[in-house]
């Protein structure tokens, strides 16, 4: 089974500072989402990737997935207080039943003002 | 387009009790998905469906049931809730195919077992 395996577990930053989150695959990635959460809310989708060294950007944040397809990072650019949530990878998974999402433990971002 | 909804919004059981929870959406989308989440432990997928009358298994499917009489609803039954089944239950539908599927969530349950 594929398995997705977060990095950071938790990061506190001052607010204006970047950070990075890496997600790291045990399979080739053939779909890799990237998800925000703040608590006691559902999951909001931030990007999708598919292609080796593809790169996408939303306002500050950029996420890459790597050549091989095994690693995606997400890069926030000065950090503000509203990117503060649990930030989540998902992977696809083809299954014989159907598709469905297979997601990292997550890590929780605290973005001090 | 009220999206993906999910009933109740919080829920307190005792240990033996059942209970289902309801999701709906309105989305049209032929697949959707019962997950869990759980501190340190991520979003685990306890069964889906990819269709009207249809239903799998995920990850953790032990001790829950459910059904998909409707494209729309999503059922997630708990027969006799245990304390392990505290957790803050998610629903999720998508539709499938094409590379800029996403994914679309509720905005959960949370259960307690006592």
């Amino acid at each position: 089974s594929q398995e997705l395996e977060q990095s950071p577990q938790s990061l506190i930053v001052q607010e204006g500072k970047n950070l990075t989150i890496n997600c790291t695959s045990s399979k080739t990635l053939y779909g890799l989402y990237w998800y925000k959460q703040k608590y006691g809310e559902g999951l909001i989708f931030l990007m999708m990737l598919q292609k080796g060294g593809e790169e996408k950007s939303h306002e500050k944040i950029t996420a890459k997935l790597d050549e091989k397809k095994q690693q995606s990072s997400l890069h926030i650019t000065a950090s503000q207080p509203s990117h503060a949530g649990i930030y989540l990878c998902g992977a696809d998974v083809q299954e014989t039943s159907g598709s469905r999402l297979t997601f990292g433990e997550g890590t929780q971002l605290t973005v001090n003002p | 387009n009220a999206g993906v909804t999910q009933t109740p919004k919080f829920r307190v059981l005792k240990t033996g009790q059942s209970m289902t929870l309801l999701c709906a959406q309105d989305m049209n989308h032929e697949y959707m998905y019962w997950y869990r989440q759980d501190p340190g432990m991520g979003l685990r997928l306890i069964h889906y469906s990819v269709g009207e009358g249809t239903t799998a298994k995920g990850e953790v499917p032990d001790g829950y049931n459910v059904s998909r009489l409707k494209k729309q609803n999503f059922l997630l039954g708990l027969e006799s809730a245990a304390p392990s089944q505290t957790s803050v239950y998610f629903c999720a539908s998508r539709l499938p195919g094409g590379p800029q599927e996403t994914q679309y969530f509720g905005p959960g349950t949370r259960l307690l077992v006592l």
